[in-house]
């Protein structure tokens, strides 16, 4: 099992909907989790980054995260095309504050 | 402005040469990472930093070296001994142990490419 497992997709969703994307760990002492968007040939930029159970907004984008079920999800509400992007889960390992990666799901939004 | 450089954007390496890629923080961070990341995988670490003068292997650190001898610098050589090294390589920053955790920002990356 991968420390941190996402859909590689690619994820389609229409102009304007609300895209879901979905992040499992398997440590369950980790604290921290963020997202990360990359374009395609740049370096990951990060979005949002959530340290307790619930869901943390920031704009067209809610993180949430659940503990008990080991998840982390993120949705951003209204797409546009400029969120083509491929998305990237990060989970902090305790023991020494590493960052262990997910490979990340493609999204594509149609216009 | 405060940012993360790396130089150069692109790399091309011979058979048998070391190579060594450039990175640059001006945001007074203590931490510094570089990544390795290839197509449809996660990025994974090669070596981290938590303070000048000291570094650690990260999970893929063979055929790889590091130094910091400046909190600004961590450059990566790529040494003949790796194998396949053909990849993006990223250079991310961060501080340590912050209460917001371990927010890493990263630089434009590097595409390496061997001949």
């Amino acid at each position: 099992q991968k420390e941190v497992e996402q859909n590689s997709g690619p994820l389609s969703v229409p102009e304007g909907a609300i895209a879901s994307l979905n992040c499992t760990y398997s440590d369950r002492v980790s604290q921290s989790f963020f997202w990360y968007r990359q374009y395609s040939g740049k370096s990951p930029e990060l979005i949002m980054s959530i340290y307790s159970n619930g869901d943390k907004e920031d704009g067209r984008f809610t993180a949430q995260l659940n503990k008990a079920s080991q998840y982390v999800s993120l949705l951003i509400r209204d797409s546009q095309p400029s969120d083509s992007a491929t998305y990237l889960c990060a989970v902090n390992r305790k023991s020494n504050y590493q960052l262990i990666w997910g490979a990340g799901t493609k999204l594509i939004i149609k216009p | 402005d405060g940012g993360i450089t790396q130089s150069p954007k692109y790399l091309f390496r011979k058979e048998g040469q070391n190579v060594t890629l450039s990175c640059e923080q001006n945001l007074n961070h203590d931490a510094m990472y570089w990544y390795r990341q290839d197509p449809g995988q996660g990025l994974r670490l090669i070596y981290y930093s938590q303070i000048v003068n000291d570094f650690q292997k990260g999970d893929i650190a063979e055929g790889y070296s590091v130094s910091r001898e400046k909190k600004e610098s961590f450059p990566l050589t790529v040494t003949s001994a790796q194998k396949n090294p053909t990849a993006f390589y990223l250079c991310a920053s961060s501080i340590p142990g912050a209460t917001v955790g371990n927010e890493q920002f990263f630089g434009p990356g590097t595409r390496l490419t061997v001949l």
